[in-house]
C-alpha cells in the first residue's frame, strides 16, 4: 500500500540554520511527490513538487528538495531559516490516475529567535 | 492568480442542522476536491469532482453531500452532522484531475 513516512513530528532550529525534513514513501511506480506547508489554522500552500526530471527542484521561500529513488525519499531543505517558516510542512504523494494525494503525518517546525 | 476561495471562514452547527460550505475557483481549473482535517492529522480525501462530474467518493457518510453546480463552484451540503465531524474542511483544485492541487484556506467547522 501506498504510504508517506515523516519520521520528526516537531523540529525546532535557529532562525539563521539550516534546515532539513525527512519524507519517505512508499509506492510501487514512479511517484508524484510534493511537499506543502500549513500555518496555523490556514489551507496548505504548495511549496515545491517533483514529477520528473531533474532530481533536486527548487521551489517558493527559498526551500528544495532532492529526490532520491534509491532511498525512496524526497526531503526538504532550506540553507538559511527564518522565523516566518515556522509551520507544519506535509509532504504527500500523488497515486493513481486521479492523482489522489497521500500526506505524511506532518512535521511542526518552531524556529527560535 | 492561484486562488481557491472558501466560505465561511467559521461554522458552528447543531446536530439537525443543515449547512453548506461553499468553495471557488477561477483559474479555469476543471477537478475539484473536497478533504477533511482533523487537529494534528493530514488531510484525508472525501471527494473529487472531474468536468462537473463526480468522480471519486472516498466512502465518505451520506451526511455530506458534495454539489459541483458548475465549473468555478463547489459545494458541500451538510446535515445530521456529529461532533466527530468537527474539522477543517478543505478545499482543493488542479487543472484536470492529476495534476497539481492548489488549495484553499479552509472552513473550521464545529458540530454541537
Amino acid at each position: 500500500a501506498q504510504s508517506v513516512t515523516q519520521p520528526d513530528i516537531h523540529i525546532t532550529v535557529s532562525e539563521g540554520a539550516s534546515l532539513e525534513l525527512r519524507c519517505n514513501y512508499s509506492y510501487g511506480a514512479t511517484p508524484y511527490l510534493f511537499w506543502y506547508v500549513q500555518s496555523p489554522g490556514q489551507g496548505l500552500q504548495l511549496l515545491l513538487k517533483y514529477f520528473s526530471g531533474d532530481t533536486l527542484v527548487q521551489g517558493i521561500k527559498g526551500f528544495e528538495a532532492e529526490f532520491k529513488r534509491s532511498q525512496s525519499s524526497f526531503n526538504l531543505r532550506k540553507p538559511s531559516v527564518h522565523w516566518s517558516d515556522a509551520a507544519e510542512y506535509f509532504c504527500a504523494v500523488g497515486v493513481g490516475g486521479y492523482n489522489k494525494l497521500i500526506f505524511g503525518a506532518g512535521t511542526r517546525l518552531a524556529v527560535h529567535p | 492568480d492561484t486562488e481557491v476561495t472558501q466560505t465561511p471562514k467559521h461554522l458552528v452547527m447543531g446536530m439537525t442542522n443543515k449547512k453548506s460550505l461553499k468553495c471557488e475557483q477561477h483559474m479555469g481549473h476543471r477537478a475539484m476536491y473536497w478533504y477533511k482535517q482533523k487537529a494534528k492529522k493530514p488531510p484525508e480525501l472525501m471527494f473529487v469532482y472531474s468536468y462537473e462530474k463526480l468522480s471519486i467518493n472516498e466512502s465518505v457518510p451520506s451526511r455530506f453531500s458534495p454539489e459541483c453546480p458548475n465549473s468555478s463552484l463547489l459545494n458541500l451540503h451538510l446535515h445530521a452532522l456529529q461532533p466527530e465531524d468537527s474539522a477543517l474542511y478543505l478545499c482543493a483544485s488542479s487543472q484536470v484531475q492529476g495534476e497539481t492541487q492548489y488549495f484553499g484556506p479552509g472552513t473550521r467547522l464545529l458540530v454541537l
